[in-house]
């Protein structure tokens, strides 16, 4: 079984500031992980993937996540926000493999970016 | 090149209806698959098509029952519909060699009354 926890439902910053959003998983395999923002009444884009090889993956928008099996974690970061960053961001865990993966989300945090 | 198109974009039922939704694939992908976002949380998966046949299922009732087409479109039924069944109705497509990276469609909001 795998499962995501997503610390902190709402996250506020100033424009500028260090964005990190945090993600600890569950997974009896290894896992693919995965970070979507879902912006009001659309559906979600994927930001950034970790399948296998380097830890630190970069994705769109200025965003990175560094898997950390130690931790079982995959935070997401982004040096300095941008107002267009407002969104909801979800983590999600996928069974290693492909072979249709079943994503298993967290909850969602909410960020919020401030003048 | 489109991406994963979905209709209709929003729908309101009466509780013991029966509802249908669709989703059209992003080009080149064969694996649809169907998830549930009810308001203030992550979607839930409830089930994957691939070549016509339902490969996985999450924890749903028997009232949710899909279909594949062979041009690799899908459908999601809801039968019975439920108060709790509002939600946002996403729909992923993906190639199955290579099923991690999935993409999504816009949703459908569906409001049960």
């Amino acid at each position: 079984a795998q499962s995501v926890t997503q610390l902190g439902s709402h996250v506020s910053v100033s424009e500028g500031a260090l964005v990190l959003l945090r993600c600890n998983y569950s997974s009896s395999v290894p896992p693919y992980l995965f970070w979507y923002v879902q912006y009001p009444n659309q559906g979600l884009q994927l930001l950034l993937k970790y399948t296998t090889g380097a830890t630190l993956v970069k994705g769109i928008n200025g965003f990175e996540a560094e898997f950390k099996k130690s931790e079982t974690s995959f935070h997401l970061t982004k040096p300095s926000a941008h107002m267009s960053d407002a969104a909801e961001y979800f983590c999600a865990v996928g069974p290693f493999g492909g072979g249709g993966n079943k994503l298993t989300f967290g909850t969602g945090t909410q960020l919020k970016v401030e003048l | 090149d489109a991406g994963v198109t979905q209709s209709p974009t929003h729908l309101i039922k009466t509780r013991g209806q029966q509802v249908t939704l669709r989703c059209s694939p992003k080009s080149g992908h064969d694996t649809v698959s169907w998830y549930q976002q009810a308001l203030g949380q992550g979607p839930q998966f409830i089930f994957q098509y691939y070549e016509e046949e339902e490969r996985q299922r999450g924890n749903f009732p028997d009232r949710f029952s899909g279909h594949q087409f062979p041009n690799y479109s899908s459908e999601l039924n809801v039968n019975a519909l439920l108060l709790g069944d509002s939600a946002l109705y996403l729909c992923a497509s993906t190639r199955q060699v290579d099923s991690y990276e999935q993409y999504f469609g816009p949703g459908t909001r569906l409001t049960v009354t």
